[in-house]
């Protein structure tokens, strides 16, 4: 059973304009969010996290925004840039636990 | 070298072979994961160290055998594996809780990944 899910396998967007990508979680015990981005042949690296005494974090052009009620975290990208065309990976995990749990990714293009 | 490097990044072997996958990190971690990454799949977490000890096992078949001999080096022996088996094996670190608990402090870090093809 899935805990993780990103519905969206694939999002184009042109350069300039806003991606966001969805992320839903199943376990109410998750406390600890984060976003990966992962390049072809190349591990992900890691982007931005969020706690869950949060609803918002912000580092430079990446928000990531956490519903908790809903169960669904959502990472904004803006300005969208060809460089950030990778594929993007949706974690959770307990804060007091070293178990990450993933979605299945979304990859992003951003078309110049 | 930093951060955490895995070798061989890629690997062909038959179903009867014995191999292994090696990862070393070098950011003073004190945990270390193996997880696959197979097409349209999530990552699939297969073992974590904790202090070199094995805390998780997701119920990964027998023929991977994981090994830690110390905090920094993390092992995967590979042997009689399956055409299903291949995929992307990543190893990953990260700062864990404790031995007496505590919250987690970081994020993981991941290898490039090696790429195993089994025939």
């Amino acid at each position: 059973d899935q805990q993780v899910k990103q519905n969206s396998p694939s999002l184009s967007v042109q350069e300039g304009r806003i991606s966001i990508l969805n992320c839903d979680y199943t376990n109410s015990m998750f406390d600890y969010f984060l976003w990966y981005k992962k390049y072809p042949a190349e591990g992900p690296t890691f982007l931005i996290s969020i706690s869950s005494i949060k609803d918002k974090n912000e580092d430079g052009r990446f928000t990531v925004f956490l519903n908790k009620s809903a169960k669904h975290l959502s990472l904004h990208i803006v300005p969208s840039q060809p460089g950030d065309s990778a594929v993007y990976f949706c974690a959770a995990s307990r804060n007091t636990g070293n178990q990450f749990y993933f979605g299945t990714g979304t990859s992003l293009t951003v078309i110049p | 070298e930093t951060g955490v490097t895995q070798t061989p990044r890629h690997l062909v072997m038959g179903m009867t072979n014995k191999k292994s996958l090696k990862c070393e990190q070098h950011l003073g971690h004190n945990a270390m994961y193996w997880y696959k990454q197979s097409a349209k799949k999530p990552l699939e977490l297969m073992f974590v160290y904790n202090f070199k000890e094995q805390t998780e096992n997701n119920s990964v078949p027998s023929r991977f055998s994981p090994e830690c001999p110390n905090s920094s080096h993390l092992f995967l022996h590979l042997h009689t594996l399956q055409p299903e088996d291949s995929a992307l094996y990543l190893c990953a670190s990260s700062q864990a809780p404790g031995r007496s608990g505590g919250a987690h402090t970081g994020e993981l870090f991941f290898g490039e990944g090696s790429r195993l093809t089994v025939l």
